[in-house]
């Protein structure tokens, strides 16, 4: 089975902390995915990278950074946290890129800033 | 990629089949259906997906319609266990690998 897992299940930071929230995945696929999911807007998708030191801007990427500096890890940063970024983080990842591929998540981050 | 509409929630009897509805007027020729779902607190899980044929796996059916421009997923059996935020998403080959979640139905399996 594919396997993402998230550094922490919770986490609690003040505002103009920076903040590192980390995703590995094991099985070895090129595309990973950093969203945020709010209530009554779904998930949206902040940055996402397709190989290695490679990224994309997603729809929502102000206020955040990214590294993948390994396959298996992709990185979210706030560089100065706020209180709007309170929020459930989602990582994915995916291989290949084709039409039949499908995201795999991993159990989500709750940050909540102080 | 289409937009998606789907309920904002729904109720199904434990046991009972549980048919979720989605429609995607706008979907083009190359775009696939997808279907997750996400228990809460959890990260969303793969349940299905197709192109013009109905599909059935060991979770689900999904059924398209002839013109594609909707299509039901069914969970013959429900649990409580199925209880949970259902996402149907339309996605191209050529989009930048991104999948558009909207919000989804909420649905509830009741004893």
């Amino acid at each position: 089975d594919v396997k993402v897992t998230q550094s922490s299940r919770y986490l609690v930071k003040r505002t103009g902390e920076k903040v590192f929230l980390e995703c590995v995945q094991d099985m070895d696929h090129e595309n990973m995915f950093w969203y945020r999911q709010d209530p009554g807007l779904g998930l949206r998708l902040i940055y996402f990278s397709y190989d290695v030191k490679m990224k994309e801007k997603g729809d929502i990427p102000e206020g955040y950074s990214v590294s993948r500096e390994k396959k298996e890890r992709f990185s979210l940063i706030l560089e100065s946290a706020s209180t709007n970024q309170t929020s459930m983080y989602l990582c994915a990842s995916m291989t290949g890129g084709s039409g039949t591929d499908t995201q795999y998540f991993g159990p989500g981050t709750r940050l909540t800033v102080l | 990629d289409a937009k998606t509409t789907q309920p904002t929630s729904m109720d199904c009897a434990e046991g009972r089949a549980a048919n979720l509805p989605c429609n995607h007027s706008t979907i083009s020729g190359n775009e696939y259906v997808y279907w997750y779902r996400q228990i809460h607190s959890q990260g969303p899980q793969y349940i299905i997906h197709g192109l013009k044929n109905n599909e059935t796996n060991e979770m689900a059916s999904l059924i398209i319609t002839e013109d594609r421009k909707s299509s039901t997923l069914i969970l013959p059996h429900a649990t409580l266990r199925d209880t949970a935020v259902y996402y149907c998403i339309v996605r191209g080959k050529n989009t930048g690998n991104q999948f558009y979640f909207g919000t989804g139905t909420s649905l509830t399996v009741i004893p």
